[in-house]
């Protein structure tokens, strides 16, 4: 398996802008997270799916922020529009449960001028 | 929010020695995991323990886990240059997904 694929792996907006990140999760896996990666605030967990179902979103910043998983070997995290304090490293990641092994993609570093 | 704490956060030492990190949490958990993170790079899972395991080892690695003390130390032996990188230890939180803290930074000069 070639693992957790994230796309794009380097992002510079412009304030304001739509932004759109993507993940493929590694087959079979039925968890699926994302976390932002600052220097202040480390890695935070943003949201995590379940069999595609949202469990726990309480880490989404704002409303700016979004998140799907339309099915099992792809998911997207938005921001809309975009603000400079969005700049940091998005970490998508898999697993076969919620508390198991994690295996995490390359990450998309996002700067937002 | 943070629900684990590595100390110390920076650790500089030479090829050959030994390097301790340790890990603090506050809430009752499943299970403890420690990552590793190259520069630039995605984590990479390294080693998990159980709540009711004591200690566990891997290769070079020991894992110490005290539930009475929610603590955990993770011990690297005979150190190289290519363990330079930041660890991280990650629980769950009893049953949530896994919460990171802000890691230690370990330097291995040789």
């Amino acid at each position: 398996d070639a693992g957790v694929i994230q796309s794009p792996r380097h992002e510079v907006t412009e304030m304001g802008q739509e932004v759109t990140l993507r993940c493929k999760p590694i087959s079979g896996h039925n968890s699926l997270f994302w976390y932002r990666q600052t220097m202040m605030r480390g890695l935070e967990l943003l949201i995590y799916f379940n069999n595609n179902v949202p469990i726990d979103d309480s880490g989404m910043p704002e409303d700016r922020f979004s998140a799907k998983m339309p099915n099992a070997s792809f998911s997207t995290l938005k921001i809309q529009p975009s603000e400079p304090r969005d700049s940091a490293v998005y970490f998508c990641a898999s697993s076969l449960d919620a508390i198991g092994e994690l295996f995490f993609g390359e990450g998309s570093r996002l700067t937002v001028l | 929010s943070q629900q684990g704490e590595e100390d110390p956060q920076a650790l500089s030492i030479q090829e050959g020695e030994n390097a301790t990190m340790n890990c603090s949490y506050k809430t009752s958990i499943n299970n403890l995991q420690w990552y590793r993170q190259n520069s630039g790079r995605g984590l990479v899972h390294l080693i998990l323990i159980r709540s009711n395991e004591r200690e566990k080892h891997s290769g070079r690695l020991r894992v110490t886990l005290d539930t009475s003390k929610k603590s955990s130390s993770l011990l690297i032996t005979a150190s190289r240059a290519a363990d330079t990188a930041s660890y991280f230890c990650a629980t769950d939180g009893g049953g949530t997904a896994l919460i990171f803290g802000k890691g230690t930074t370990l330097s291995v000069s040789s």
